[in-house]
């Protein structure tokens, strides 16, 4: 079954530092996503991206952070300057449909860790 | 603010028994309600969705899950519980980007 990677699984950088979380969305998936689940809470939803731009971001998806899909198979997050509280697991998703009635699939994630 | 809520913080549950993990919501017009499944170090897994039709949804590896209307829920179920089964498992509801509850651990013991 296609699945959905991740790279790479785990991040540290220094507090300050740009960082990039890479992503390979199922092949004939439309619809993209990050969300990012911080240890012990609940997942939240941070972007969608469709026909190469964003659809919808949260009031987290600021500034520092944009996404891009600079290949046909690659979507990627980057944090400009990285912050102590960007510390996550961030998991990218994609979908075939616009989302709202058919599943997201996920990836498994990677784990940043800010010092 | 429309949202689901996941009362249990963690469910216990003897192998072999039924299992229940409570969703309620709180969406105005009709909600496109989801569940699903995340084991450690892993990412999240779609266990069943109710978008309309039937009350009783039918999922992955013999979950079900009853949307009630009246009482705004949408627990997951399952008639006889695995001890494979122990996970965090997340309702949520979909507006594009899916809104998801606060998580309910599961622990299933031999």
């Amino acid at each position: 079954e296609p699945e959905v990677t991740q790279t790479p699984s785990h991040q540290v950088t220094q507090m300050g530092q740009e960082v990039i979380l890479r992503c390979v969305p199922i092949s004939n998936h439309l619809y993209f996503y990050w969300y990012r689940q911080i240890l012990g809470q609940k997942v939240e939803f941070l972007v969608s991206f469709y026909n190469n731009e964003i659809s919808e971001k949260s009031e987290i998806f600021d500034d520092q952070f944009s996404v891009e899909r600079p290949d046909g198979s690659n979507f990627t997050l980057k944090i400009r300057s990285t912050k102590l509280e960007d510390s996550a697991m961030y998991f990218c998703a994609s979908s075939v449909d616009r989302g709202r009635t058919g599943p997201q699939h996920f990836g498994d994630g990677t784990r940043l860790s800010i010092l | 603010a429309q949202s689901v809520a996941q009362p249990e913080d963690q469910v216990n549950v003897a192998e072999g028994n039924p299992l229940t993990v409570k969703c309620t919501y709180s969406v105005s017009g009709n909600p496109y309600l989801f569940w699903y499944v995340q084991y450690p170090n892993r990412g999240l897994q779609f266990l069943l969705k109710y978008i309309t039709g039937d009350n009783l949804v039918k999922g992955s590896y013999g979950f079900e899950a009853e949307f009630n209307k009246s009482q705004t829920s949408f627990h997951l179920k399952k008639p006889s519980a695995l001890v494979s089964d122990s996970a965090l498992y997340f309702c949520a509801v979909s507006f594009q980007k899916l809104v998801f509850g606060t998580g309910t651990r599961l622990l299933v013991s031999p």
